[in-house]
């Protein structure tokens, strides 16, 4: 199994501009989820979704960003437009109920 | 606000000595978790421990979980300098979600 693929990999916008972070889940895993991490703020959970469906998304920040999980095996997060405060790594995570996360190797985005 | 809290923040010790971390979270819980990032690299789980439990190993690590004080500790015993990276607790609730402490900087010096 190719394990959690996140996309890009690094990522540097201007102010303003819309950023779209890809996440492809391992096959199987009913749960997913969107972290943030910065040295400020440690590791934010931004929402999750089980079987499609968001279920918290009480961690997203503000009305800027937006997720979607349109079928089992893709998620995007957006944010739209960007700020400098967004510069941040991005993780996203997928898991069966109750089983322990398996993270991609998230997407290190910089916000000028 | 984070669920879990770790301490210490940051941990220096030498190679074959034992690193002890400690967890505390906030609410009930269905499961703990413990686990390991490198630099510029996603998490990586450790050790799952579940809240019947109180104890569990695996390998040179130990798990302990203490439900009525809301806190668990990870020892690692005979440290590696390969063991020198971050170490985060995660509780899940019945809901499924799961929430990160802030973690605790391990350093190995050979």
């Amino acid at each position: 199994d190719a394990g959690v693929i996140q996309s890009p990999r690094h990522e540097v916008t201007e102010m303003g501009q819309e950023v779209t972070l890809r996440c492809k889940p391992i096959s199987g895993h009913d749960y997913l989820f969107w972290y943030r991490q910065t040295m400020m703020r440690g590791l934010e959970l931004l929402i999750y979704f089980n079987n499609n469906v968001p279920i918290d998304d009480s961690g997203m920040p503000e009305d800027r960003f937006s997720a979607k999980m349109p079928n089992a095996s893709f998620s995007t997060l957006k944010i739209q437009p960007s700020e400098p405060r967004d510069s941040a790594v991005y993780f996203c995570a997928s898991s069966f109920t109750g089983s322990p996360l398996h993270f991609g190797n998230g997407t290190r985005l910089t916000v000028t | 606000s984070q669920q879990g809290e770790e301490d210490p923040q940051a941990l220096s010790i030498q190679e074959g000595e034992n690193a002890t971390m400690n967890c505390s979270y906030k609410t009930s819980i269905n499961n703990l978790q413990w686990y390991r990032q490198n630099s510029g690299r996603g998490l990586v789980h450790l050790i799952l421990i579940r809240s019947n439990e109180r104890e569990k190993h695996s390998g040179r690590l130990r798990v302990t979980l203490d439900t009525s004080k809301k806190s668990s500790s990870l020892l690692i015993t005979a440290s590696r300098a390969a063991d020198t990276a971050s170490y985060f607790c995660a509780t899940n609730t019945n809901a499924g979600k799961s929430t990160f402490g802030d973690g605790t900087t391990l350093t190995v010096k050979p």
